[in-house]
């Protein structure tokens, strides 16, 4: 079962603009990562936000989590055409049995 | 070397068929997955190999069957597949199973091996 909402489901963009994605869950977690796939290949990962941490920053990218909301959200500033992919969070929870569980994916469009 | 490398790219099938996936790692990770996804899907969690034990199986229909011969090696067996099955079949590891717990791991993925099944 998938237990992340991402929204939105799409984004369109210019180059240089900024990109908010945001993703909710529903249960305890420990750990929030947010993974990146261009089409029809792997996943990459991004960067990881322990339930403990607030806010993380990885080069362009900015991630928050709101840990009583249980939400998260991913911000890349100063988008490139590159930038162009699906993004997922995925929960690492408590409850979870040592499994990954994915949102629904938003899918980021930069235009030159 | 942070590659998981994933064998064929492509693959097409008959529903008689039987073949098999391949993934690898040299990272040193005792925890290895296996993924379905979809299109426009995110990725559905098939197995987990925790120290080459099968430690997770999601209700997979048995058609689906794994293998972790060593530590490096985790092969996905296909047998009499349906035409549903088509699809991008991920193979992911991480250093150590994810817990649950304090840990916090990261999963590496293969590029995949894109399915169909005719």
């Amino acid at each position: 079962s998938q237990q992340g909402e991402e929204d939105p489901q799409a984004l369109s963009i210019q180059e240089g603009e900024n990109a908010t994605m945001n993703c909710s869950y529903k249960t305890s977690i420990n750990n929030l990562q947010w993974y990146r796939q261009n089409s029809g290949r792997g996943l990459v990962h991004l960067i990881l936000i322990r339930s403990n941490e607030r806010e993380k920053h990885s080069g362009r990218l900015r991630v928050t989590l709101d840990t009583s909301k249980k939400s998260s959200s991913l911000l890349i500033t100063a988008s490139r055409a590159a930038d162009t992919a699906s993004y997922f969070c995925a929960t690492d929870g408590r409850n979870q049995g040592g499994k990954l569980i994915f949102g629904q994916g938003t899918e980021l469009s930069v235009k030159p | 070397d942070t590659e998981v490398t994933q064998t064929p790219k492509h693959l097409v099938m008959g529903m008689t068929n039987k073949k098999s996936l391949k993934c690898e790692q040299h990272m040193g990770h005792r925890a290895m997955y296996w993924y379905k996804q979809k299109a426009k899907k995110p990725p559905e969690l098939m197995f987990v190999y925790s120290y080459e034990k099968l430690s997770i199986n999601e209700s997979v229909p048995s058609r689906f069957s794994p293998e972790c011969p060593n530590s490096s090696l985790l092969n996905l067996h296909l047998h009499a597949l349906q035409p549903e099955d088509s699809a991008l079949y991920l193979c992911a590891s991480s250093q150590t199973p994810t817990s649950g717990g304090a840990f916090q791991e990261t999963q590496y993925f293969g590029p995949g091996t894109r399915l169909l099944v005719l």
